[in-house]
């Protein structure tokens, strides 16, 4: 079956520390894979994508990056969190009849 | 260009009367539409999806959205709202020639006892 997977649920992390989300897919090959991020009263934000292993496009300048190492993982990093990237983060997959997301991270920096 | 505009940003209902949640999308062709919900701190959940069949698509939990190319709209109806129902709605359009996913600005939908 197809699932989209993504961890971790909640995560409160330190000002300057490292960040890592990870999302995988199953059940498919060669899929697009999003990252989105939805601020606190806000739409949601798409932060980056990749139609292949490799390839990333990054929408917005931040203190974001992103990697896609393996086919059907994705996967969301800093280096040193900001107060300013605290928000819910989504993980989304394009399919041909529609997309599916994952269930998302909340993230507190403090 | 390919975009999808939600009209209100927050509408508010009483609990068991109607819910109407408007999307226009903006195409030279006609996209596979879907409506999404999001409750607090949670994924986004298909409600339902038009993709060229029937142009009335009824979804899960008692929604429905009709699809017309006349008014190049999709909204979204209930007949009686519930205590539940009160979330984030985003209407998201599939279209084949782009590959960044092009959401709406989304609609808060509250409910009042």
């Amino acid at each position: 079956s197809q699932t989209i997977h993504q961890w971790p649920a909640t995560l409160v992390q330190p000002v300057g520390s490292p960040l890592s989300l990870e999302c995988t897919v199953e059940g498919t090959s060669n899929p697009n894979l999003y990252w989105y991020r939805q601020a606190a009263g806000r739409g949601l934000q798409l932060l980056f994508y990749s139609v292949g292993i490799g390839q990333i496009s990054s929408e917005v300048p931040q203190n974001l990056s992103a990697s896609r190492p393996q086919d059907r993982q994705f996967i969301l990093s800093s280096k040193k969190l900001l107060l300013s990237d605290s928000g819910f983060y989504l993980c989304a997959w394009r399919q041909i009849y529609g997309y599916t997301f994952g269930s998302g991270t909340r993230l507190t920096v403090v | 260009a390919q975009s999808v505009t939600q009209l209100d940003s927050h509408v508010s209902v009483s609990e068991g009367t109607p819910v109407l949640l408007r999307c226009n999308y903006s195409s030279s062709y006609s996209p596979s539409l879907f409506w999404y919900v999001q409750h607090p701190n949670k994924g986004l959940q298909l409600l339902l999806k038009y993709t060229s069949a029937a142009t009335l698509v009824k979804g899960i939990n008692g929604f429905e959205a009709e699809f017309k190319k006349s008014e190049t709209s999709f909204h979204l109806t209930k007949p009686s709202a519930h205590m539940s129902d009160a979330a984030e709605y985003f209407c998201v359009p599939l279209y084949s020639s782009a590959s960044k996913i092009i959401f709406g600005s989304g609609t808060r939908l509250s409910i009042r006892p």
